[in-house]
């Protein structure tokens, strides 16, 4: 089944203890993205990836890295968590670079982390 | 990316089609406009999308206006689980950027 998975789903922890979330999709999409989701702010990017090796900033990128070894991964790492990361994250991914039907992003289930 | 204006929120009756509209003023010739929703918390997923024509898909209708300064989702026949928040997006194909979403219509199903 086409989709694109996060991992973990929840997270609590504690404000500046490294952390991942993982995300992997199996459609050999060349697009990746990392949004975060916050009540009266909607769904902001943080990064976002064009294809291997190649990453750039969104709109809110302070205190969060990315990396893109390989096509299929696009981890989100918070190298020093705090409370204002507390948040829903969503991974997307697409084909790009072709016709309007590769542009259609799919989007993971989230990860809903929390820094206390 | 153009600006999209839609409703807050609306309302429709199970079985009943909604129409849902936006208006995009803006939008430049080669905009797309895309269609996505997300349901409670869930990833967003993608709906339809298009240029010019009026496209149909398995979940819905996008109907666009002849001068593409807006246009309107059409769920056929609305379920429960359509109950979600939709959002009409317009960009430029493959720009790489993020999807505006904006704040979306909130669309109630009743029984």
């Amino acid at each position: 089944e086409a989709q694109v998975t996060q991992n973990p789903r929840y997270l609590i922890t504690v404000t500046g203890k490294k952390l991942t979330v993982t995300c992997s999709q199996n459609m050999n999409h060349e697009y990746m993205s990392w949004y975060r989701q916050d009540p009266g702010l909607g769904l902001r990017q943080i990064y976002y990836s064009m294809n291997v090796e190649v990453t750039d900033k969104g709109d809110v990128p302070e205190g969060y890295k990315v990396s893109r070894k390989e096509k299929r991964n696009f981890p989100l790492i918070l190298e020093s968590p705090s409370p204002n990361q507390t948040s829903l994250y969503f991974c997307a991914s697409s084909l790009a670079g072709g016709g309007a039907s590769t542009d259609t992003q799919y989007f993971g289930p989230g990860t809903r982390l929390t820094v206390l | 990316d153009a600006k999209t204006t839609q409703p807050t929120s609306m309302d429709c009756a199970e079985g009943r089609a909604a129409n849902l509209p936006c208006n995009h003023s803006t939008i430049s010739g080669n905009e797309y406009v895309y269609w996505y929703r997300q349901i409670h918390s869930q990833g967003p997923q993608y709906i339809i999308h298009g240029l010019k024509n009026n496209e149909t898909n398995e979940m819905a209708s996008l109907i666009i206006t002849e001068d593409r300064k807006s246009s309107t989702l059409i769920l056929p026949h609305a379920t429960l689980r359509d109950t979600a928040v939709y959002y009409c997006i317009v960009r430029v194909l493959n720009s790489g950027y993020a999807l505006n979403f904006g704040k979306g219509t909130s669309l109630l199903v009743t029984p």
